[in-house]
């Protein structure tokens, strides 16, 4: 079983702040890394992927990942209200065109 | 991005009946998609994996004489919910890996109510 775990939510973070979304998971094999941002209600939406240890940034958003430590995480700074959603970590298997593993994602609420 | 649609959106039917959701692949083709439930304040759950000229793969526990996967051509797979019951009410979603561009894009959904 792969299994994926992310950090225990609600997350709640004033506007403006930098919030930080944690996940490990468990198969060694996998080469990629994806982050999908849900809101209620809605499907999932890429926010980005990451394949190398490191980091790599996105505007207000960086993925970084250790794949020694079986773990990748999002930080998103300047967090705004509408940001507010769950975040999906999904790792993904050697194939590109191979299925993702979800957690059960985190969700996080961005006060004004 | 690339897009993916699904139709419809919404649908009630009444129990007994079946339902088709379409899902389609706009821009790029798709030899495999990927078909998931979710319901309300829960993980997204892997039901199936579509192949373009072959059988669905389908997951642990879920009935693959009550959810008909067909994969008809490389941008559309369809998924027919058969004698649909009101526990079938769920929230569908379809998702297809761009190979070209290595990420993989899901649908809008359909939301499924069996009355």
């Amino acid at each position: 079983q792969k299994e994926v775990e992310q950090n225990s939510g609600p997350l709640s973070v004033p506007e403006g702040a930098i919030a930080s979304l944690n996940c490990t998971y468990s198969d060694r094999g996998s080469q990629s890394f994806f982050w999908y941002r849900q809101y209620s209600g809605k499907s999932p939406e890429l926010i980005m992927f990451i394949y190398s240890n490191g980091d790599k940034e996105d505007g207000r958003f960086t993925a970084q990942l250790n794949k020694a430590s079986q773990y990748v995480s999002l930080l998103i700074r300047d967090s705004q209200p509408s940001d507010s959603a769950t975040y999906l970590c999904a790792p993904r298997g050697g194939s590109t065109l191979g299925r993702l593993y979800f957690g059960r994602g985190t969700q996080l609420t961005v006060w004004p | 991005g690339a897009v993916v649609s699904q139709h419809p959106s919404r649908v009630i039917c009444k129990s007994g009946t079946s339902v088709k959701i379409e899902c389609r692949s706009l821009d790029f083709q798709a030899t495999t998609m990927f078909w998931y439930r979710q319901f309300p304040k829960q993980s997204l759950m892997l039901m199936a994996t579509s192949n373009e000229g072959s059988k669905a793969t389908y997951e642990q526990g879920v009935e693959k004489d009550k959810f008909l996967i067909n994969h008809a051509s490389l941008t559309l797979s369809t998924l027919t919910v058969t004698s649909a019951h009101p526990e079938d009410s769920s929230f569908y979603i379809c998702s297809a890996p761009d190979g070209g561009t290595d990420t993989q894009y899901f649908g809008p959904g359909t939301r499924l109510t069996v009355l």
